[in-house]
C-alpha cells in the first residue's frame, strides 16, 4: 500500500524559510524510475507544480520558483524534503507531495496535504 | 512554460446528462517519437487531494468509471463525463507533463455542478 504524508509548520513568517517533509511508504526512492514531487494549491485556487526528485537524484524545479526551492531525498528514511526560501503571504497554500507514474509527471498517489499560512 | 487554458471555468449539468470540459495548451504536447500526448486529467473534491482520472490524454486510470473519457491531440483536449452522477461534482484540472523529466503545468480548473 502506497502512502505519502506531508509534515511541517502550519505558520511561517514572511521572509522565513519553509521546510516541508514528505514521508512515504510502499515504494522506494532507490528504485529505478521512481520519483517524488511537490505541488501546492492556494486556498480556492489552482494547482501549481513545484519540484520533482528522482531515484538518481535528478531534480526538476518550476522555472518561476527555481531560485527559492531546494528538493532533497533521504532514501534510508523514505523522506523527501522541500525547502522554500523568502516566504511571502502569497505562498499561503496547501502543499502536497505525490508519487509520479514512473519517470513521467503524472501523479497517481497523493498525500492529504498540509496547509501552510504565511503571516506575521 | 506551456500554458494550459480550460473552458469553461464552471459548468452546471443535469444528472444523467453529458458534461464536457475543454483544455488547450499553448504548444503541442504530442511527442512525435512515441506519438503520445502528455496530457492528464484530475478530479478534486472539497478537502481532498486531486485524483488522477486520465493520462496520455485518453488512458483511464485503474478504477475510474468508464463514463469518464478523454480525447484530443496536439493542443486541444476534452474530458467527457457521459452521464453525470451526483458524486462527479468536483473541480477538474488538466495537466501537461511534456518531456521526460517533465516540466509540469496545470490548467486553472473547471468547477462542475449539478443543474
Amino acid at each position: 500500500q502506497i502512502t505519502l504524508k506531508e509534515s511541517g509548520p502550519t505558520l511561517v513568517k514572511p521572509t522565513q524559510t519553509l521546510t516541508l517533509t514528505c514521508t512515504f511508504s510502499g515504494f522506494s526512492l532507490s528504485t529505478s524510475g521512481v520519483g517524488v514531487g511537490w505541488i501546492r494549491q492556494p486556498p480556492g485556487k489552482a494547482l501549481e507544480w513545484l519540484a520533482l526528485i528522482y531515484w538518481n537524484d535528478d531534480k526538476r524545479y518550476s522555472p518561476s520558483l527555481k531560485s527559492r526551492l531546494t528538493i532533497t531525498k533521504d532514501t534510508s528514511k523514505n523522506q523527501v524534503v522541500l525547502t522554500m526560501t523568502n516566504m511571502d503571504p502569497v505562498d499561503t497554500a496547501t502543499y502536497y507531495c505525490a508519487l509520479p507514474h514512473g519517470p513521467f509527471g503524472v501523479f497517481d498517489y497523493w498525500g492529504q496535504g498540509t496547509l501552510v499560512t504565511v503571516s506575521s | 512554460d506551456i500554458v494550459m487554458t480550460q473552458s469553461p471555468d464552471s459548468l452546471a449539468v443535469s444528472l444523467g446528462e453529458r458534461a464536457t470540459i475543454n483544455c488547450k495548451s499553448s504548444q503541442s504536447v504530442l511527442y512525435s517519437s512515441n506519438n503520445k500526448n502528455y496530457l492528464a486529467w484530475y478530479q478534486q473534491k472539497p478537502g481532498q487531494p486531486p485524483k488522477l482520472l486520465i493520462y496520455w490524454a485518453s488512458t483511464r486510470e485503474s478504477g475510474v468509471p468508464d463514463r469518464f473519457s478523454g480525447s484530443g491531440s496536439g493542443t486541444d483536449f476534452t474530458l467527457t463525463i457521459s452521464s453525470l452522477q451526483a458524486e462527479d461534482v468536483a473541480v477538474y484540472y488538466c495537466q501537461q507533463y511534456y518531456s521526460t523529466p517533465p516540466q509540469i503545468t496545470f490548467g486553472q480548473g473547471t468547477r462542475l455542478e449539478i443543474k
